[in-house]
Protein backbone atom coordinates (compact mmCIF):
# COMPACT_ATOMS: atom_id res chain seq x y z
CA UNK A 1 0.00 0.00 0.00
CA UNK A 2 0.63 3.66 -0.21
CA UNK A 3 3.35 5.44 2.11
CA UNK A 4 1.49 9.05 2.90
CA UNK A 5 3.93 11.54 4.84
CA UNK A 6 1.55 14.40 6.73
CA UNK A 7 3.05 17.61 8.08
CA UNK A 8 3.06 19.18 10.70
CA UNK A 9 2.53 16.39 13.03
CA UNK A 10 0.91 18.79 15.51
CA UNK A 11 0.57 22.18 16.09
CA UNK A 12 -0.51 24.84 18.46
CA UNK A 13 -1.73 27.73 16.81
CA UNK A 14 -3.47 31.43 17.46
CA UNK A 15 -7.25 31.87 16.84
CA UNK A 16 -8.27 34.09 13.69
CA UNK A 17 -4.74 32.14 11.87
CA UNK A 18 -4.30 29.90 9.38
CA UNK A 19 -2.46 26.47 9.10
CA UNK A 20 -1.88 24.74 6.35
CA UNK A 21 -1.23 20.68 6.29
CA UNK A 22 0.85 18.95 3.58
CA UNK A 23 0.43 15.43 2.38
CA UNK A 24 3.19 13.69 0.30
CA UNK A 25 2.12 10.15 -1.09
CA UNK A 26 5.03 8.01 -2.41
CA UNK A 27 3.63 6.67 -5.52
CA UNK A 28 0.63 8.46 -8.03
CA UNK A 29 -2.64 8.59 -6.93
CA UNK A 30 -6.21 9.87 -8.82
CA UNK A 31 -7.84 10.80 -5.69
CA UNK A 32 -6.85 12.07 -2.00
CA UNK A 33 -9.04 12.58 0.48
CA UNK A 34 -9.27 14.89 3.64
CA UNK A 35 -10.90 14.02 6.76
CA UNK A 36 -11.50 15.95 10.28
CA UNK A 37 -11.41 13.65 13.43
CA UNK A 38 -12.48 15.79 16.36
CA UNK A 39 -11.86 14.81 19.72
CA UNK A 40 -13.12 11.59 20.78
CA UNK A 41 -14.96 10.94 17.71
CA UNK A 42 -15.24 9.19 14.91
CA UNK A 43 -13.93 10.24 11.12
CA UNK A 44 -15.74 12.64 9.14
CA UNK A 45 -14.85 13.63 5.45
CA UNK A 46 -14.08 17.15 4.62
CA UNK A 47 -13.04 16.61 0.65
CA UNK A 48 -11.76 14.50 -2.16
CA UNK A 49 -9.10 16.40 -4.25
CA UNK A 50 -8.20 15.29 -7.88
CA UNK A 51 -5.70 16.76 -9.49
CA UNK A 52 -6.25 19.33 -12.04
CA UNK A 53 -9.87 20.18 -10.56
CA UNK A 54 -11.47 21.78 -7.94
CA UNK A 55 -11.93 19.75 -4.73
CA UNK A 56 -15.40 18.49 -4.19
CA UNK A 57 -16.43 19.69 -0.59
CA UNK A 58 -19.18 17.42 1.61
CA UNK A 59 -21.71 19.06 3.38
CA UNK A 60 -20.78 21.29 6.13
CA UNK A 61 -17.45 22.18 4.77
CA UNK A 62 -16.92 25.20 2.67
CA UNK A 63 -13.67 25.99 0.11
CA UNK A 64 -13.41 29.74 1.92
CA UNK A 65 -12.58 28.07 4.97
CA UNK A 66 -10.78 24.61 4.03
CA UNK A 67 -8.91 26.20 0.75
CA UNK A 68 -7.27 22.74 -1.01
CA UNK A 69 -4.44 22.77 -3.41
CA UNK A 70 -3.99 18.88 -5.25
CA UNK A 71 -0.86 20.42 -7.68
CA UNK A 72 0.40 16.81 -8.73
CA UNK A 73 -0.82 13.01 -8.34
CA UNK A 74 1.79 12.43 -5.43
CA UNK A 75 0.79 15.98 -3.14
CA UNK A 76 -2.01 18.16 -1.45
CA UNK A 77 -2.78 20.62 0.95
CA UNK A 78 -5.47 21.66 3.43
CA UNK A 79 -5.60 24.67 4.71
CA UNK A 80 -7.72 25.65 7.26
CA UNK A 81 -8.74 29.31 7.83
CA UNK A 82 -9.69 32.04 10.05
CA UNK A 83 -9.19 29.21 12.81
CA UNK A 84 -11.25 28.99 15.87
CA UNK A 85 -10.96 26.66 19.36
CA UNK A 86 -14.18 24.61 17.65
CA UNK A 87 -11.11 23.39 14.96
CA UNK A 88 -9.10 21.33 16.66
CA UNK A 89 -9.71 18.11 15.70
CA UNK A 90 -7.03 15.32 14.03
CA UNK A 91 -6.36 16.14 9.81
CA UNK A 92 -5.91 13.17 7.86
CA UNK A 93 -5.07 12.69 4.20
CA UNK A 94 -6.05 9.30 2.92
CA UNK A 95 -5.54 7.79 -0.46
CA UNK A 96 -7.09 4.53 -2.42
CA UNK A 97 -5.12 1.63 -1.78
CA UNK A 98 -3.87 -0.70 -4.62
CA UNK A 99 -6.22 -3.05 -6.25
CA UNK A 100 -9.03 -1.57 -4.44
CA UNK A 101 -7.60 -2.96 -1.06
CA UNK A 102 -9.03 -0.56 1.11
CA UNK A 103 -7.88 3.16 1.87
CA UNK A 104 -4.82 4.52 3.61
CA UNK A 105 -4.46 6.82 5.83
CA UNK A 106 -1.41 9.65 6.83
CA UNK A 107 -0.37 9.32 10.98
CA UNK A 108 -2.40 13.05 10.73
CA UNK A 109 -2.20 16.48 12.04
CA UNK A 110 -3.21 17.22 15.73
CA UNK A 111 -4.22 20.10 15.85
CA UNK A 112 -4.84 23.10 18.72
CA UNK A 113 -6.73 26.65 18.62
CA UNK A 114 -5.87 28.53 21.63
CA UNK B 1 -23.54 13.05 7.59
CA UNK B 2 -24.40 9.89 7.31
CA UNK B 3 -22.77 7.09 10.32
CA UNK B 4 -22.13 3.83 10.64
CA UNK B 5 -23.51 2.87 14.11
CA UNK B 6 -20.73 0.51 16.40
CA UNK B 7 -21.52 -1.86 19.54
CA UNK B 8 -20.25 -2.09 21.63
CA UNK B 9 -19.07 1.64 22.84
CA UNK B 10 -16.17 0.49 24.60
CA UNK B 11 -15.24 -2.83 26.11
CA UNK B 12 -12.84 -3.52 28.69
CA UNK B 13 -11.44 -7.43 28.66
CA UNK B 14 -8.64 -9.68 30.39
CA UNK B 15 -6.03 -11.01 27.99
CA UNK B 16 -6.66 -13.69 26.21
CA UNK B 17 -10.49 -13.57 25.94
CA UNK B 18 -12.34 -13.05 22.79
CA UNK B 19 -14.10 -10.08 21.48
CA UNK B 20 -16.62 -9.47 19.34
CA UNK B 21 -17.55 -6.12 17.71
CA UNK B 22 -20.49 -5.47 15.18
CA UNK B 23 -21.47 -2.06 12.70
CA UNK B 24 -24.87 -1.46 11.76
CA UNK B 25 -26.05 0.80 8.80
CA UNK B 26 -29.63 1.96 7.50
CA UNK B 27 -28.22 1.89 4.22
CA UNK B 28 -26.41 -0.65 1.83
CA UNK B 29 -22.89 -0.45 0.87
CA UNK B 30 -20.67 -3.34 -1.11
CA UNK B 31 -17.71 -2.76 0.59
CA UNK B 32 -16.94 -3.20 4.40
CA UNK B 33 -13.69 -1.93 5.92
CA UNK B 34 -12.32 -2.57 9.48
CA UNK B 35 -9.56 -0.53 10.68
CA UNK B 36 -7.25 0.00 14.27
CA UNK B 37 -5.96 3.85 15.30
CA UNK B 38 -4.00 3.99 18.06
CA UNK B 39 -3.23 6.75 19.93
CA UNK B 40 -1.81 9.63 18.03
CA UNK B 41 -1.73 7.49 14.73
CA UNK B 42 -4.28 7.22 11.33
CA UNK B 43 -6.34 4.40 11.13
CA UNK B 44 -4.90 1.52 9.84
CA UNK B 45 -6.56 -0.88 8.14
CA UNK B 46 -7.05 -4.49 9.04
CA UNK B 47 -9.60 -6.34 6.40
CA UNK B 48 -11.39 -5.64 3.83
CA UNK B 49 -14.89 -7.37 2.54
CA UNK B 50 -16.32 -7.09 -0.59
CA UNK B 51 -19.10 -9.57 -1.09
CA UNK B 52 -22.20 -9.95 0.66
CA UNK B 53 -21.59 -13.13 3.08
CA UNK B 54 -17.85 -12.79 2.90
CA UNK B 55 -16.04 -14.42 5.71
CA UNK B 56 -12.68 -13.11 5.77
CA UNK B 57 -9.79 -13.81 8.59
CA UNK B 58 -6.06 -11.83 9.05
CA UNK B 59 -4.33 -13.54 11.93
CA UNK B 60 -6.37 -13.73 15.17
CA UNK B 61 -8.98 -11.31 13.68
CA UNK B 62 -12.08 -12.71 11.47
CA UNK B 63 -14.77 -10.23 9.79
CA UNK B 64 -18.04 -11.18 8.03
CA UNK B 65 -20.22 -8.92 5.61
CA UNK B 66 -23.65 -9.39 6.53
CA UNK B 67 -25.86 -11.28 3.84
CA UNK B 68 -28.38 -7.74 4.04
CA UNK B 69 -25.20 -5.49 2.91
CA UNK B 70 -26.39 -3.70 6.15
CA UNK B 71 -24.12 -5.00 8.99
CA UNK B 72 -20.51 -6.41 9.73
CA UNK B 73 -19.11 -7.85 12.50
CA UNK B 74 -15.44 -8.20 13.53
CA UNK B 75 -13.98 -10.62 16.18
CA UNK B 76 -10.37 -11.07 17.69
CA UNK B 77 -9.36 -14.21 19.02
CA UNK B 78 -7.31 -14.59 22.37
CA UNK B 79 -6.88 -10.65 23.05
CA UNK B 80 -3.23 -9.67 23.90
CA UNK B 81 -2.54 -6.19 25.14
CA UNK B 82 -0.96 -4.42 21.90
CA UNK B 83 -5.10 -5.03 21.02
CA UNK B 84 -5.81 -1.68 22.81
CA UNK B 85 -7.40 0.59 20.40
CA UNK B 86 -10.46 2.26 18.66
CA UNK B 87 -11.29 -0.09 15.76
CA UNK B 88 -13.69 1.60 13.07
CA UNK B 89 -16.04 -0.15 10.66
CA UNK B 90 -16.21 1.90 7.24
CA UNK B 91 -18.53 1.28 4.52
CA UNK B 92 -18.53 2.49 0.92
CA UNK B 93 -19.76 1.98 -2.66
CA UNK B 94 -18.05 1.59 -5.59
CA UNK B 95 -18.22 4.51 -7.83
CA UNK B 96 -18.49 7.18 -4.77
CA UNK B 97 -15.14 5.67 -3.41
CA UNK B 98 -16.49 7.92 -0.30
CA UNK B 99 -15.60 5.81 3.37
CA UNK B 100 -18.43 6.17 5.71
CA UNK B 101 -16.61 5.37 9.24
CA UNK B 102 -18.45 3.83 12.35
CA UNK B 103 -18.72 5.59 15.66
CA UNK B 104 -16.17 3.32 16.95
CA UNK B 105 -15.34 0.96 19.58
CA UNK B 106 -13.07 1.54 21.78
CA UNK B 107 -10.71 -1.50 23.27
CA UNK B 108 -8.56 -1.88 26.44
CA UNK B 109 -7.46 -4.88 27.09
CA UNK B 110 -5.84 -6.12 30.83
CA UNK B 111 -2.77 -7.93 31.51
Amino acid sequence: SAVISQKPSRDICQRGTSLTIQCQVDSQVTMMFWYRQQPGQSLTLIATANQGSEATYESGFVIDKFPISRPNLTFSTLTVSNMSPEDSSIYLCSVEGLLNYGYTFGSGTRLTVV
Amino acid sequence: GQQLNQSPQSMFIQEGEDVSMNCTSSSIFNTWLWYKQDPGEGPVLLIALYKAGELTSNGRLTAQFGITRKDSFLNISASIPSDVGIYFCAGMNTGFQKLVFGTGTRLLVSP
